[in-house]
């Protein structure tokens, strides 16, 4: 069963634009989460992380929101650009950080 | 440029084959890990390790062999491949205690079975 979910296979966003990218888990003992973003034939890179301790985390044009009581999280990219064009995984952990249960991704497109 | 690389890129397999897939990371991390990425499945951990010499089963790690004899690398092996094991394949490496710094991703091997 797919502890953690990614709702929404795609989305498309005008450059510029605010881009807002959800994930939903199901596991109340995951403290740990990150967001992955993906390029064709790469790996995945990192990109946010935030901890259970905390409700939102930023880095630059980047903001991950947790909401434990609706066990949600969310990505912000403000302003979006054509460059944030790929997939992007949300992952979380329980608090022994070794094992990371990832969503299905969802494929941003910035359309410039 | 320091990384983490896999080998092959690419393997065609025929059903009931053995395979090996190479691993190596030259950041020092104690952590390496191996996923597989399915389409409408996300990544999924088949088998991790914590330290040289030691493994540990993940989500999906019947079929699937490892072993970290150097902490460098980490070897994925398949010993009698099936085609429900075509798919792209992860390696992975992180420091421990650091987990909000997130992994170091191989580019994949893309594997098919036939």
């Amino acid at each position: 069963d797919q502890q953690v979910k990614q709702n929404s296979p795609s989305l498309s966003v005008q450059e510029g634009r605010i881009s807002i990218l959800n994930c939903d888990y199901t596991n109340s003992m995951f403290d740990y989460f990150l967001w992955y973003k993906k390029y064709p034939a790469e790996g995945p890179t990192f990109l946010i992380s935030i901890s259970s301790i905390k409700d939102k985390n930023e880095d630059g044009r980047f903001t991950v929101f947790l909401n434990k009581s609706a066990k949600h999280l969310s990505l912000h990219i403000v302003p979006s650009q054509p460059g944030d064009s790929a997939v992007y995984f949300c992952a979380a952990s329980p608090n022994t950080g070794n094992q990371f249960y990832f969503g299905t991704g969802t494929s941003l497109t910035v359309i410039p | 440029n320091a990384g983490v690389t896999q080998t092959p890129k690419f393997r065609v397999l025929k059903t009931g084959q053995s395979m090996t897939l190479l691993c190596a990371q030259d950041m020092n991390h104690e952590y390496m890990y191996w996923y597989r990425q399915d389409p409408g499945m996300g990544l999924r951990l088949i088998h991790y390790s914590v330290g040289e010499g030691t493994t540990a089963k993940g989500e999906v790690p019947d079929g699937y062999n490892v072993s970290r004899l150097k902490k460098q690398n980490f070897l994925l092996g398949l010993e009698s491949a099936a085609p429900s094991q075509t798919s792209v394949y992860f390696c992975a490496s992180s420091y421990p205690l650091m987990v909000l710094y997130g992994y170091t991703f191989g580019s994949g091997t893309r594997l098919t079975v036939v």
